[in-house]
This record gives structure tokens, C-alpha cells and sequence, in this order.
């Protein structure tokens, strides 16, 4: 089936130090979202990327689409404690079911 | 966006019982879906709730297991059925909405269910 697959697991930073999460899938998308996790709460929607080779930014938070819409990234640059939280991707399938596909999530802990 | 609301917002279960989950949304949406995520793992779809017919369910899960509803364009129940300890997650609606001309997909606050 299709896979989603998500690096690194857990990332540990130093305040103000850079974050990256990389995403992977087994099959082209039709687009990619990324979704915030604080501990304790829900996956927050952050954005969504449609076009191969897409590029958007949020203030610190920089997300990727690849040309072969296969895979995506997200970049934190100077990382704050706020940013604390399981960062997800999830590819939207190229059928007419909707469905979303999660990675497994990265980890993201900021030392002050 | 969209806000939805979930009830309940946790529950501990004995096993053998089922758990009815609610999940409201504010406004009319394209689509509902049902996940879980299991303690410290991403999250699975459980289903997609279609409206006034039956739900489509993934692999490995069953409409006996997961009875879901979806009367209207706003509101979805779970149940899930003759639960075990292996079923203590979290069970979180989610609504894709059209926003512009693309779809947006959020989620409620989720369901943390602990079964003993």
C-alpha cells in the first residue's frame, strides 16, 4: 500500500540552532500537508503544498514540495521553545478518495 | 478553517462496552473522516463518513468494530464496539473543506479513550 515515510524520528536542538523533517512517499501526490502536534494536543493544519517544486514560507518555517511531488520538507530556521512538538506531513492520494496519508511524525525538542 | 468540537474529550472504559464520540463541525464540509492514533504513533484512518450511506472503512478496520454514522453534512458518530484494552487511543474527527479553490483538512480536538 501506499507509505509515507518520515526522518528523522526525534531531533533534540539547542535554542536557536536550525530544524529540518524530511518526507517521503512511495507515490506521486496530489499534494502535501503539514500538521503541528504539541504534546497533550491535536494536529494543527500549518499549510498545504500543491505545485511540484512549490516553496512557502511561515515566518521561520520553511516548506518544500520536490519536483516529482514524491517528497516534501520542512525547515526551521533558529529554532524557539514554542516550536516544541511532532511535526507531521500527510500526501494527498491522486484518486478520488481524499484520503490522507500520514508519515510517522518527527519529534522536535528545543533546549533553552 | 473550520472549528470542531468532539465529545466526549476523554473516557475510561471497561472492556466489553461501547463508546459512542460525537464530532461536530461549524459548517458545512466536503468531506468527514475518522483516525486514531495510538499512544506515541502517527495517525491511521479509521474511515471515511459518508453522508446518509455507509462509511468506507481502511484495511483492518470494520464496520462491526466501528459503526459510524453521518446523518448530515456536520455531524458524524464513531462507536467503537465490544472494546478491548488495545483500542485505548485517541479517536479524532477530521473534515476536509474547500478553501479557495483547494482543500483544506483539520481535525478536532480528539477522543482519548482508555480501556481497562
Amino acid at each position: 500500500g501506499q507509505q509515507v515515510m518520515q526522518i528523522p524520528q526525534y531531533q533534540h536542538v539547542q535554542e536557536g540552532e536550525d530544524f529540518t523533517t524530511y518526507c517521503n512517499s512511495s507515490t506521486t501526490l496530489s499534494n502535501i500537508q503539514w500538521y503541528k502536534q504539541r504534546p497533550g494536543g491535536h494536529p494543527v493544519f500549518l499549510i498545504q503544498l500543491v505545485k511540484s517544486g512549490e516553496v512557502k514560507k511561515q515566518k521561520r518555517l520553511t516548506f518544500q514540495f520536490g519536483e516529482a511531488k514524491k517528497n516534501s520538507s520542512l525547515h526551521i530556521t533558529a529554532t524557539q521553545t514554542t516550536d516544541v512538538g511532532t511535526y507531521f506531513c500527510a500526501g494527498r492520494l491522486r484518486d478520488s478518495s481524499y484520503k490522507l496519508i500520514f508519515g510517522s511524525g518527527t519529534r522536535l525538542l528545543v533546549r533553552p | 478553517s473550520a472549528v470542531i468540537s468532539q465529545k466526549p474529550s476523554r473516557d475510561i472504559c471497561q472492556r466489553g462496552t461501547s463508546l459512542t464520540i460525537q464530532c461536530q463541525v461549524d459548517s458545512q464540509v466536503t468531506m468527514m473522516f475518522w483516525y486514531r492514533q495510538q499512544p506515541g504513533q502517527s495517525l491511521t484512518l479509521i474511515a471515511t463518513a459518508n453522508q446518509g450511506s455507509e462509511a468506507t472503512y481502511e484495511s483492518g478496520f470494520v464496520i462491526d468494530k466501528f459503526p459510524i454514522s453521518r446523518p448530515n453534512l456536520t455531524f458524524s458518530t464513531l462507536t467503537v464496539s465490544n472494546m478491548s484494552p488495545e483500542d485505548s487511543s485517541i479517536y479524532l474527527c477530521s473534515v476536509l473543506k474547500l478553501q479557495g479553490i483547494s482543500y483544506e483538512q483539520y481535525f478536532g480536538p480528539g477522543t482519548r479513550l482508555t480501556v481497562t
